[in-house]
């Protein structure tokens, strides 16, 4: 079964750059047909897409972030990547990294991260 | 960006009720309409996908209907673990796109 586990910083000063990693096991980020996404969860409870990536690194992203974003993929670690710059408290969320198909559906989530932006 | 419009934003229900949940698209999204469901604490978790699809392991009282721009979640017969937020998303067209969440609570 399939388990994605997301780390990184969870306090992040304004105007620096969030780095967070999500591992993969139990399955290949080399598969095909599959895209390896970020979303993330405001406290309002609201939900993003940010983007995904597939394992030949051709990724597309929101266009609200699109300046901001990078998502990359580490084959050799089964790991994706995502990079937020310029962070701002609005940025403050649970980042979840999550399997998908290009239909859009999701499965399976990581449990999430929560990353606060605050001096 | 396609907006879509959950209602009721939340429902009062008990055990063994019917609850319907609708979710409207600002355009039409073919059937690329899914449904998620999300614990306190916890992940989102797919329930259906492809408008009326259940994902592994989604017990047959979950039931999607719709096209095009209006969709529907159906539970007959509510359990207790079925209490939660429910979601519905497009990915019909990026940037994909969420209902604002409908809460069920007893």
């Amino acid at each position: 079964q399939m388990q994605l586990q997301e780390s990184g910083p969870g306090l992040v000063k304004p105007s620096q750059t969030l780095s967070l990693t999500c591992n993969v096991s139990g399955g290949s980020i080399n598969s095909d047909g599959y895209y390896w996404a970020w979303f993330r969860q405001f406290p309002g409870k609201g939900l993003e897409w940010l983007g995904y990536s597939y394992r030949t690194g051709n990724a597309q992203y929101n266009p609200s972030l699109k300046s901001r974003i990078s998502i990359s993929v580490d084959r050799s670690k089964n790991e994706i990547s995502l990079t937020v710059t310029s962070v701002t408290a609005a940025d403050t969320a649970m980042y979840y990294c999550a399997r998908t198909k290009l239909s859009g559906r999701v499965d399976p989530w990581g449990q999430g991260t929560l990353v606060t932006v605050s001096s | 960006d396609i907006q879509l419009t959950q209602s009721p934003s939340s429902l009062s229900a008990s055990l063994g009720d019917r609850v319907t949940i609708t979710c409207r698209a600002s355009q039409s999204i073919s059937s690329y309409l899914h449904w998620y469901h999300q614990k306190p604490g916890k992940a989102p978790q797919l329930l259906i996908y492809a408008t009326s699809t259940l994902h592994t392991g989604v017990p047959s009282r979950f039931s999607g209907t719709g096209s095009g721009t209006d969709f529907t979640l159906t539970i007959n017969g509510l359990q207790p673990e079925d209490f939660a937020t429910y979601y519905c998303q497009q990915g019909y067209m990026t940037p994909w796109t969420f209902g604002q969440g409908t809460t069920v609570e007893i």
